[in-house]
């Protein structure tokens, strides 16, 4: 499968413990983003990547939350003390820079679903 | 802060019946627009996209949608749904240069066979 991949699937965790998520984007992608979605929402932007670099960040992201993606490859996203309220799906995403740096389509991951207890 | 808005938060109908999903977005530039749908269990897929040119855009499985700009709106049409069309169904749109889509809340639809 050349799909979006995200790991893990479900994550169950008790409040205040750090949680990490972990992407691999298409490999031909060199844009990465991560969203999170709750329960009859669309998905909210968290957080951009070109390549190894972080280029935006949501006012979601609090300072509890931190993303890496050290190689330009994988991406890893880091809830530091979690809160009931961070349970949602968090969703990564990749695309490709179309012509002359254009944006193109975002091919998403099936997520990762965190619940807080 | 650019919007989109989604006006149908569950549709039901019955097979062969006649799609239309609403779609409004609160940005005057340049948008390039999208509608992604999920099927139970799966993740969020590219069901068609507007960029530039015909604002009539064809996407897979016989939707299409129509862009019209002087309403803010791109809405999702198709002409017989059938039971496998049960899905959610989310507007997105790229608003003027951002680089992140910003989604509407999006359209459960139930598809009865």
């Amino acid at each position: 499968d050349t799909g979006v991949s995200q790991n893990p699937r479900h994550k169950i965790t008790k409040r205040g413990q750090n949680v990490t998520f972990r992407c691999d984007p298409i490999s031909e992608h060199n844009r990465l983003y991560w969203y999170r979605q709750t329960l009859g929402q669309g998905p909210e932007f968290l957080t951009y990547f070109q390549n190894e670099a972080q280029l935006e960040k949501s006012r979601l992201l609090s300072d509890r939350f931190s993303a890496e993606r050290p190689k330009g490859s994988f991406s890893t996203l880091e809830i530091q003390r979690t809160e009931q309220g961070d349970s949602a799906m968090y969703l990564c995403a990749s695309s490709s820079p179309g012509q002359g740096g254009l944006r193109t389509e975002a091919f998403f991951g099936q997520g990762t679903r965190l619940t807080v207890v | 802060a650019q919007s989109v808005s989604q006006h149908n938060h569950h549709v039901i109908l019955s097979e062969a019946a006649s799609l239309e999903l609403g779609c409004n977005y609160s940005y005057g530039g340049t948008v390039n627009l999208f509608w992604y749908v999920q099927y139970p269990g799966q993740h969020l897929q590219l069901l068609l996209k507007y960029f530039s040119g015909d604002p009539l855009v064809k996407g897979i499985k016989g939707f299409e949608a129509e862009f019209i700009k002087s309403k803010f709106s791109f809405n999702l049409r198709k002409p017989s749904v059938q039971w496998s069309d049960t899905a959610e169904y989310f507007c997105a749109v790229y608003p003027g240069s951002a680089r992140q889509l910003t989604f509407g809340s999006g359209t459960q639809l139930t598809v009865l066979p």
